[in-house]
């Protein structure tokens, strides 16, 4: 079955840009996508066809996808944005969902 | 404006069958392109993918849960619905339905429902 890879944590001072990838066979072929998700709450799309923003996602917000690779990049990082973050891919006309990463804002 | 809204019981007993319905507002079950979903989280870990089905019936489900699950639509009632058998405490988690929008190449998910927590408990 395809698998997701994400590193669990990640952190970054305010203002700074993060980075958290997601690592598959052949992701690059497929469509990524990426949601967050704050305690307590349900996720929320944040870009959808690897680089697509939903109405309403601060454009701080971007993403890339390319070789094995897929990676949500958040430019000037706010207090407001540390959350879990999830990669979700498409194979084979199942959902394949990473497995997180926390993102800390200190 | 999508809504969508779990509803169900929120303690089965194992051996039992889970079962949970969504009910879909502001937009049609029957709209093309879209797949209506069902995922999970258990306590304090990350997301698994169950399943979705289109409104025409067709379904796509999770191979790790495939044997125990079925998941239906009911399109005069804007409504689809999961029914896990057989559970066990492992089952225990937040379940969630989602519009997974399959329009575009790939599929994302993106109208939530707020999740309703199933126990799994004798």
């Amino acid at each position: 079955s395809y698998e997701l890879t994400q590193p669990p944590s990640v952190s970054v001072s305010p203002g700074q840009t993060a980075s958290i990838t997601c690592s598959g066979d052949k992701l690059g072929d497929k469509h990524a996508c990426w949601y967050q998700q704050k305690p307590g709450q349900s996720p929320v799309l944040v870009i959808y066809q690897d680089t697509k923003r939903p109405s309403g996602i601060p454009e701080r917000f971007s993403g890339s996808n390319s070789g094995n690779t897929a990676t949500l990049t958040i430019s000037g990082t706010q207090a407001m944005d540390e959350a879990d973050y999830y990669c979700q891919a498409w194979d084979s006309r199942t959902v394949v969902f990473g497995g997180g990463t926390k993102l800390t804002v200190l | 404006q999508v809504q969508l809204q779990e509803s169900g019981p929120g303690l089965v007993k194992p051996s039992q069958t889970l079962s949970l319905t969504c009910t879909v507002s502001g937009g049609s079950i029957s709209s093309s392109g879209y797949y209506w979903s069902w995922i999970r989280q258990h306590p304090g870990k990350g997301l698994e993918w169950i399943g979705y089905i289109y409104y025409s019936g067709s379904t796509y489900y999770n191979p790790s849960l495939k044997s125990r699950l079925t998941i239906s639509v009911d399109t005069s009632k804007n409504q689809f619905s999961l029914k896990l058998s057989s559970v066990t405490a492992a089952d225990t988690a937040v379940y969630y339905c989602a519009r997974a929008d399959c329009s575009g190449g790939g599929c994302h998910s993106d109208y939530w429902g707020q999740g309703t927590l199933v126990l799994v408990s004798s």
